[in-house]
């Protein structure tokens, strides 16, 4: 079946304008994950959904940083005012029930954001 | 908070080599463990994993031990491969953190032929 789909897959952009990336989760998958991956700070959870729950935010590291899951599927992360240090790449993650610690998390491709 | 940590590479080493790639972690409770991999212009993909201590996680001749009494989850191969040059993420996951994966910095290998 399908995997998880992100897009854009690149992105370029102005230092100061808005960007929104996209993520397609596994059809049926309940839990979905932001994640980011950039040379000085590894691999960093961003924010976590689970079903119609709060989400955990707490891994967003300012508030131009912000995201919604519509309908239990389709994912969208916002970045305002864009800055260099927000270049990086976006991956998107996710599993199947409940997010347990049993259950893969399958990856996207990830969308590689440069702002110049 | 949790916290994992993997030796630093990169890592080079020839074919048919043996390989072993130290990770270590800090968690409260039982956490899951897992190794990721990712290849040359790929994503992110699950290698194995390992849910509870002693478990013995293992995919594609890697093998990795869940070691509870040295909060361990070292990845060996005893035999690399070409193919087998990538980037190695080890990772956990917990309940009270809501499976949220916290993974280790990576470690370059390369396998020459």
């Amino acid at each position: 079946g399908a995997g998880v789909s992100q897009s854009p897959s690149n992105k370029v952009t102005e230092k100061g304008k808005d960007v929104e990336l996209r993520c397609d989760p596994i059809s049926g998958h309940t839990a979905l994950y932001w994640y980011r991956q950039s040379l000085g700070q590894g691999l960093e959870f961003l924010i976590y959904f689970q079903g119609n729950s709060a989400p955990d935010k707490s891994g967003l590291p300012s508030d131009r940083f912000s995201a919604e899951r519509t309908g239990g599927s389709v994912s969208t992360l916002t970045i305002q005012r864009t800055q260099q240090e927000d270049s990086a790449v976006y991956l998107c993650a996710s599993s199947s029930i409940a997010g347990g610690g049993t259950d893969t998390q399958y990856f996207g491709p990830g969308t590689r954001l440069t702002v110049l | 908070g949790d916290s994992v940590t993997q030796m630093e590479g990169p890592v080079t080493l020839s074919e048919e080599a043996c390989l072993t790639i130290n990770c270590t972690y800090t968690a409260t409770g039982y956490p899951s463990l897992f190794w990721y991999v990712q290849y040359p212009g790929e994503g992110l993909q699950l290698l194995l994993k390992a849910t509870k201590a002693d478990d013995k996680g293992s995919n594609k001749g890697f093998e990795a031990t869940y070691r509870k009494e040295t909060t361990s989850f070292h990845l060996e191969k005893g035999s690399v491969q070409v193919s087998d040059s990538a980037v190695y993420f080890c990772a956990l996951s917990a309940q009270g953190s809501n499976y949220k994966l916290t993974f280790g910095k990576g470690t370059l290998l390369t396998v020459n032929p």
